[in-house]
């Protein structure tokens, strides 16, 4: 397996532009998480999916934030409009229980850059 | 609640040891887990430990968990500049569904 796929790994928006970010899993696994890590904050869960269930979305930090799994082997991760604090390194993760221990995969991430 | 916290920087020298801490407040974590991220890279599993055990040691690698004082500690021995990274702890607490949460991250320096 390729491992978890994000895509793009770099991207530069202008202010109030729409970004989309994606993901694809490892398949089989069946647990989806979209992170966010900056210097101040370090890393944040921002929302995970279970069986392509969104279970938790309480860190997704405003309602410019959306995310979808439309099936088990892709998520995307939108912002609208973007702001220049949502400047970051997305990771997509995904894992799958195996007696209790779930090992998780990270993405190479994006690095979003709002100007 | 579910915080973990962790230090977030660690200066040490080439050659000695390096300890990385991390607390937590809810116990309910069948395994913990220590994560390495390396610059420009996303997070990778380092090693976990089961909540039952005291001590897990792989190689240079010895984790230290005391549930009473809900402590985690990362021992790395003879500590090399490629071990230059962010250290993350993480657990899978209340709420199930394999939701990991992860501390900030403590970045590790290594000098000559």
């Amino acid at each position: 397996d390729a491992g978890v796929i994000q895509s793009p790994r770099h991207e530069v928006t202008e202010m109030g532009q729409e970004v989309t970010l994606r993901c694809k899993p490892i398949s089989g696994h069946n647990s989806l998480f979209w992170y966010r890590q900056t210097m101040m904050r370090g890393l944040e869960l921002l929302i995970y999916f279970n069986n392509n269930v969104p279970i938790d979305d309480s860190g997704m930090p405003e309602d410019r934030f959306s995310a979808k799994m439309p099936n088990a082997s892709f998520s995307t991760l939108k912002i609208q409009p973007s702001e220049p604090r949502d400047s970051a390194v997305y990771f997509c993760a995904s894992s799958r229980d195996v007696g209790g221990k779930a090992e998780a995969f990270f993405g190479q991430g994006t690095r979003l850059t709002v100007v | 609640g579910e915080d973990v916290e962790q230090s977030l920087f660690l200066s040490v020298r080439e050659g000695d040891s390096s300890v990385i801490n991390c607390t937590y407040t809810d116990s309910s974590s069948t395994y913990l887990y220590w994560y390495k991220q390396e610059p420009g890279a996303g997070l990778q599993l380092l090693t976990y430990i089961f909540s039952n055990m005291d001590m897990k040691q792989d190689q240079r690698l010895t984790v230290l968990l005391n549930k009473k004082d809900k402590h985690l500690s990362l021992r790395i021995a003879d500590t090399q500049t490629g071990d230059s990274a962010i250290y993350f702890c993480a657990g899978i607490f209340s709420g199930g569904y394999n939701k990991l949460i992860f501390g900030a991250g403590t970045r590790l320096a290594v000098h000559p």
